[in-house]
């Protein structure tokens, strides 16, 4: 079945550093992913679509140039989290359409996840 | 906007109970719904969905799930439920433009199995 990878599954970061995490489609291509944004014991919230080969759409509120993403290839899309904070700490979760899916069907595939914890 | 609510937070279950979870949408037009579970510390994983036609639509791992235009309603079900059903369960309502295909979801109930 389809299977959408995060690297890396946790990272702790001195404040002011950035990170990057990566979202992989495994097995198939994605020319749609979408980040979110997990606050514990709170449901996903969407930050981005991230389309390969052009811009990432940023939700409302989104600092853009807060978090960067790129959308290389249609197997791989980047987020990076600049000059992070304590605030900043939180679970990102990326899901993929799978290319061959029907857009308006919404049947995404989501990956396990990237803790981050800024200190 | 399309909103989804699940009035609750919380439900603890004995095991091999059955189990309704709750979940009531807001949204103007024929909505696709998806009921996804959450292990702790991981990513989701889609338990059932309905686009159209047959109302009651089974899943995997034993759930189901009715739509009710009615009520606006996506309650999702188990007959019995196992120690491993316990987790995080959302439900979700994608907008069926063409092109938008955002999910938005709800806050969530965590399941408590009980011995």
């Amino acid at each position: 079945g389809a299977v959408v990878s995060q690297h890396p599954s946790w990272v702790i970061c001195k404040s002011g550093t950035s990170v990057k995490i990566e979202c992989r489609s495994l097995d198939f291509q994605a020319t749609t992913m979408f980040w979110y944004r997990q606050f514990p014991k709170q449901s996903l919230m969407l930050m981005a679509t991230s389309n390969e080969g052009s811009k990432a759409t940023y939700e409302q509120g989104v600092e853009k140039d807060k978090f960067l993403i790129n959308h290389a290839s249609l197997t791989l899309s980047t987020l990076t989290v600049t000059s992070a904070h304590p605030e900043d700490s939180s679970f990102y979760i990326c899901s993929a359409r799978e290319v061959r899916v029907p857009m308006n069907t919404g049947e995404l595939f989501f990956g396990e996840g990237s803790r981050l914890t800024v200190l | 906007a399309q909103s989804v609510t699940q009035p609750d937070i919380h439900i603890t279950v004995s095991e091999g109970a059955s189990l309704e979870l709750r979940c009531n949408y807001s949204y103007g037009a024929t909505p696709y719904l998806f009921w996804y579970v959450q292990s702790p510390g991981q990513g989701l994983q889609l338990l059932l969905k309905y686009f159209s036609g047959d109302t009651l639509v089974q899943g995997i791992k034993g759930f189901e799930a009715e739509f009710k235009r009615s009520q606006s309603s996506f309650n999702l079900r188990k007959p019995s439920v196992h120690w491993s059903d316990a987790a995080e369960y959302f439900c979700a309502v994608g907008i069926s433009n063409f092109g938008n295909e955002k999910l938005t979801f709800g806050t969530g109930t965590r399941l408590t199995i009980i011995p």
